[in-house]
């Protein structure tokens, strides 16, 4: 159990729907990342949180947002979703952004199955 | 833009035997990380690279890190099944004013046969 805890677990819903995913850090830790695992594009980094402020975003698509709240949980609202949104959601977190390393602890994942 | 590939992606060996997975990358870093992940899991943080010439063991694994060469390995030595799964690099290119986030290669998928 890394301590990154994640919800839901599975997540079913249709096309143009709306959905949000929610993570919780470890302990202490201040930034969070987001993931995108799926079958053709591996993994990829999708956004980073670092204490309340967004501070990297990768290959994330208009209709996704997050944001992290003052107690350092964060969302993933995905929107007008499509059939290829379909993946594993990982939330990972790390202490700090100016730390000698950057070793990140990750959640056990949200699997999201458009339909 | 960073890239990090792994080879194989496919790998099947028989129990006892010895193999070496391989990261490489296209950019300077000196930070690489290895991941465990079985099916339909999370990924599990197996070990952290920090320096040229780094070389970590964890049981029957061994990981290592050439920075001038910009390549990592994984060595497998005397498989047991317990070693099925996904195994992944990844490189913080923190160096070209990332923020942290890490880039991954596809993963290699192990296979251990009796």
């Amino acid at each position: 159990d890394s301590g990154v805890t994640q919800t839901p677990k599975h997540l079913i819903t249709a096309t143009g729907q709306r959905v949000t995913l929610r993570c919780s850090p470890r302990s202490g830790d201040l930034s969070v990342y987001w993931y995108q695992q799926s079958l053709d594009q591996g993994l990829q980094f999708l956004i980073q949180y670092y204490n309340g402020e967004e501070r990297a975003k990768g290959n994330i698509l208009e209709r996704f947002s997050a944001q992290q709240f003052p107690d350092l949980h964060s969302e993933l609202n995905l929107s007008s979703l499509e059939l290829g949104d379909s993946a594993l959601y990982f939330c990972a977190s790390s202490v700090v952004r100016g730390s000698s390393y950057n070793e990140q602890f990750f959640g056990p994942g949200t699997r999201l199955t458009v339909l | 833009e960073l890239k990090v590939e792994q080879n194989p992606l496919f790998l099947s060996m028989q129990e006892g035997k010895n193999y070496t997975i391989y990261c490489n990358y296209s950019t300077t870093s000196d930070r690489l990380y290895w991941y465990r992940q079985d099916p339909g899991k999370s990924l599990e943080s197996l070990f952290v690279l920090l320096s040229n010439g780094a070389v970590k063991q964890e049981g029957r694994l061994m990981a290592s890190l050439d920075t001038k060469a910009r390549l990592s390995t994984l060595h497998i030595t005397a498989a047991v099944h317990d070693l099925s799964a996904t195994y992944f690099c990844a490189v913080d290119p923190r160096r070209l004013g990332s923020q942290g986030n890490l880039i991954f290669g596809k993963g290699t998928k192990l296979s251990v046969k009796p």
